[in-house]
């Protein structure tokens, strides 16, 4: 595909439940990059991904929160225990990694609803 | 902590007038970012700026940024219905990393 795709789009979880989130970057990205967007809080970075390693992942709100990436692709996001405050749209980037000069694709993002 | 503030945060504006929506930051930064929110959608890249002085237009939108004041504006030229959206604007800060820093985002109304 032409840009970041995310799945599943929309998803509504019990609270206390795990949910996996999946981000597929733009063919040959280096960098990957998940971020959250909620009313409260605007948008936050939450981790991000040179190949599969992650040299910054300072963003992450709790131990609840891990994200891995594998091959230098596909990445998961991982909502353990879900609280209601982790209600929020899930959006990942990526950009290439070329002189720290590098625009992030936004793909459409996970709508998580914690109930 | 790299801080970034816009503003206005609401605006509601006629269409054919002109307005101008501010970025202010808190870093040492020559790498800045405008993207456009449709509701219920994703970020949609819109300027790239990465040197004090950088203008750069694209239809009725102009970015500019001035490293010196840590200042980015984004003028809007002549308003039409279509540009209803919301912007951001984003800091790459130099010792920041790779993350980006968003403002909070203008919420921008064009009547006709």
């Amino acid at each position: 595909g032409a840009g970041v795709s995310q799945s599943p789009s929309n998803k509504v979880t019990e609270k206390g439940k795990d949910v996996e989130l999946r981000c597929d970057p733009i063919s040959g990205h280096t960098a990957l990059y998940w971020y959250r967007q909620s009313l409260g809080q605007g948008l936050e970075f939450l981790i991000y991904f040179q190949g599969n390693s992650a040299p910054d992942k300072s963003g992450l709100p709790s131990d609840r929160f891990s994200a891995e990436r594998t091959g230098g692709s596909v990445s998961t996001l991982t909502i353990q225990r879900t609280q209601q405050e982790d209600s929020a749209v899930y959006l990942c980037a990526s950009s290439w990694e070329t002189s720290g000069r590098k625009t992030q694709y936004f793909g459409p993002g996970t709508r998580l609803l914690v109930l | 902590e790299l801080k970034v503030e816009q503003n206005p945060l609401f605006l509601s504006m006629q269409e054919g007038k002109n307005y101008t929506i501010y970025c202010n930051y808190s870093t040492t930064s020559d790498r800045l970012y405008w993207y456009r929110q449709d509701p219920g959608k994703s970020l949609e890249s819109l300027f790239v700026l990465l040197s004090n002085g950088a203008v750069k237009q694209e239809g009725r939108l102009m970015a500019s940024l001035d490293t010196k004041a840590r200042l980015s504006t984004l003028h809007i030229t002549a308003a039409v219905h279509d540009l209803s959206a919301t912007y951001f604007c984003a800091v790459d800060g130099e010792t920041s990393g790779s993350r980006l820093t968003f403002g909070e985002g203008t919420q921008l109304t064009v009547n006709p």
